[in-house]
């Protein structure tokens, strides 16, 4: 069954530092990978998306995610992050052939010091 | 583009009681979705329709839950005789029909407090 893990549940980082949050899939095909940033008692924006071709994707807000075959990940980054990143992360996997459902992980949280 | 919109977006309900949601979706978009997320988990796949047919439903929704899309438009969700275990954020997503259009686009939700 397809699947997707967010290893770290909370992370916290001082502002203008760098990030990296963790996504690995389980999919028995070509993955179709989306991250998606919710922040508090609000829906998902979607941030980048990845389907094919480079494995290098750019995204809003200076968000930039790195899809590996060979590790089953699609870890996301930014350079320095800001205080308004504070937010929930979630990696999901979309499942095509019917529905095309969203497949999402627990989710990450991060918090930004000043 | 006004994005996707649900109403209400707070509902406090007690044990037992029926509910109603509804979702409108972007006005071009065919595919229609709801996700359920509780605290501390991904939003979970419910139910998804093109245009009016249900097409998918997931085994989270029981015989309690049922949802419409009665002219391809706007949605509802319903939850008869709800229990606390109910209580959650219910998410509703469209997406476009066609080639290279596979991400959904979300609305701010609807939390369900069942006391």
């Amino acid at each position: 069954a397809q699947s997707v893990t967010q290893p770290d549940i909370h992370i916290t980082v001082s502002e203008g530092a760098s990030l990296e949050l963790r996504c690995n899939y389980s999919y028995g095909a070509t993955p179709y990978l989306f991250w998606y940033v919710q922040s508090p008692g609000q829906g998902l924006q979607l941030l980048l998306k990845y389907f094919s071709g480079d494995t290098l994707v750019q995204g809003i807000k200076g968000f930039e995610a790195e899809f590996k075959r060979s590790q089953s990940s699609f870890n996301l980054r930014k350079p320095s992050v800001h205080w308004s990143d504070a937010a929930e992360y979630f990696c999901a996997v979309g499942v095509w052939g019917g529905s095309e459902k969203l497949v999402f992980g627990k989710g990450t949280k991060l918090t930004v010091n000043p | 583009d006004t994005g996707v919109s649900q109403d209400p977006r707070h509902k406090i309900t007690k044990r037992g009681q029926n509910v109603t949601f509804r979702c409108d979706p972007i006005s071009e978009h065919n595919r229609l979705y709801w996700y359920r997320q509780t605290l501390g988990q991904g939003p979970e796949f419910l139910t998804y329709f093109q245009n009016e047919a249900q097409l998918e439903k997931s085994r989270l929704l029981s015989d309690r839950f049922s949802a419409e899309r009665p002219k391809g438009s706007f949605s509802t969700l319903e939850i008869q005789r709800t229990e606390q275990g109910d209580s959650a954020m219910y998410l509703c997503a469209s997406s476009p029909t066609g080639q290279g259009t596979y991400e959904q686009y979300f609305g701010p939700g609807t939390r369900l407090t069942v006391t």
